[in-house]
Parts: structure tokens; sequence; C-alpha cells
């Protein structure tokens, strides 16, 4: 069956560095890959989306890696502030068209200190 | 611009008791509809999903059902709750033929006593 995983225990880093969170998917060939972020209560929200033909992507401070042989894919956070602090998702997702059916990461949990 | 409104933002009801959640779309039209479950500290379980009115597809077997009565409505029911139904029950929505970028709702917490 498919799986996703994602560091259970939390990420703690200090201010000003860069977090990096890694996903991993075993039994299935995603054609793209989310991220999103969720805050404690809120639903999650997207944050990026890599195509399986692209091995990197950016927005702003955050960065994300996509490799098809290793089945993984790194999420970036360089510049780390507190309000980066929240649980990060990823979604390895089949083609376009019709019904999209995502599965999510239990999700990491970053906490990020002044 | 779109917009996805659930209601009530959070319930208690006793065991065995009926329950009906509510979700709309507003701003898009024939989107594909989904509701998930995250339990406490875990992640999210979809539960149904739909990709037009009256059509639902379960994803896990339990005592929850879905209705899709118009294009941008979608309801979550029970006929009698169970205290393994206490969650955080999500409804979100994709464009149909899009990339399957999700958009959630604010969420709906029910504990079940």
């Amino acid at each position: 069956s498919q799986k996703i995983e994602q560091n259970s225990e939390a990420l703690n880093i200090q201010e000003g560095k860069t977090a990096t969170l890694t996903c991993n998917y075993t039994n299935y060939s995603p054609a793209y890959l989310q991220w999103y972020r969720q805050d404690p209560g809120r639903g999650p929200v997207f944050l990026l989306l890599i195509r399986e033909n692209e091995k990197e992507k950016r927005k702003e401070r955050l960065k994300v890696t996509f490799d098809t042989t290793l089945k993984q894919s790194l999420f970036h956070i360089t510049a780390s502030q507190p309000a980066d602090s929240a649980t990060y998702l990823c979604a390895p997702t089949g083609p376009s068209g019709g019904y999209n059916k995502l599965i999510f990461g239990a999700g990491t949990r970053l906490a990020v200190h002044p | 611009s779109q917009t996805i409104h659930q209601w009530p933002a959070t319930l208690v009801q006793p065991v065995g008791s009926p329950l009906s959640l509510e979700c709309t779309v507003e701003g898009t039209s024939n989107p594909n509809l989904y509701w998930y479950r995250q339990a406490a500290g875990r992640g999210l379980q979809l539960l149904f999903y739909s990709v037009g009115i009256g059509q639902i597809s379960s994803e896990v077997p339990q005592n929850l059902s879905a209705s899709r009565p118009q294009d941008r409505q979608f309801i979550l029911s029970s006929k009698k709750l169970l205290l393994s139904d206490s969650g955080f029950y999500l409804c979100a929505w994709t464009r149909g033929l899009g990339e399957g970028t999700q958009y959630f709702g604010p969420g709906t917490r029910l504990t079940v006593l």
C-alpha cells in the first residue's frame, strides 16, 4: 500500500537557521508533490507544488526538491522565523485531470526559537 | 475569489446522538469535495470525496455517511455517534481538472462524550 513518511519528532531550530523537513514515499509514483502548512486548530494551507520533471522549486524563503529516484522530497525554510512554527504536511499526488486524491503524510512539527 | 465555509465550528455531542456537519464552497463551479478527519496529534484521514452532485465515494468504512445535495454543498452525517468519532473534521475542495491543490475549510472540532 502507499505509504508516506515524515519525521514524527518535532524539529527545533534557532531563529535565522535553515529548517529542512523530509518526506519519503513508497509504493507509488506521483506526478507531483505538494507541501502544506497547518497551524493548531486550523485547516492546512497550500504552500508549494513541485512536478516530477522539476528538481527544485522556490518561493520566497521556501525551497522544495523532488527526487523521484530516491522517492523523497525535501522542504527547506531559510532564515527561519518564530512565525514559521507550525506542522508541515507533504502530499505526493497522482496525475492531474478529473478526480485527484491526495494522501497526506502525518506531518512534521517545526518549532523556531528566538 | 473562492471561499469555503464549515459549520458548526465546535460541537459536543453524546454517544449515540446524530451528527450533521455542513460545508459550502463559494466562487467556483463543479468542485471536487472532500471530508477528512484528524485525530489529536495525527495526520489527515480521507473519509469521503465527491466529483459531482449525488456522487459520493467512501474511503473508510465506518458509521459516517456523506451527501452532496447541491453542487457546492457537502454534508457529513451519522445516525449514532461513537466515542471514536471525536476529532477535527475538515472539508476541502479542488478544481475538477486542476492539479489537485486542496483548499481547506476552517474545520469542525467534534467531541463525543
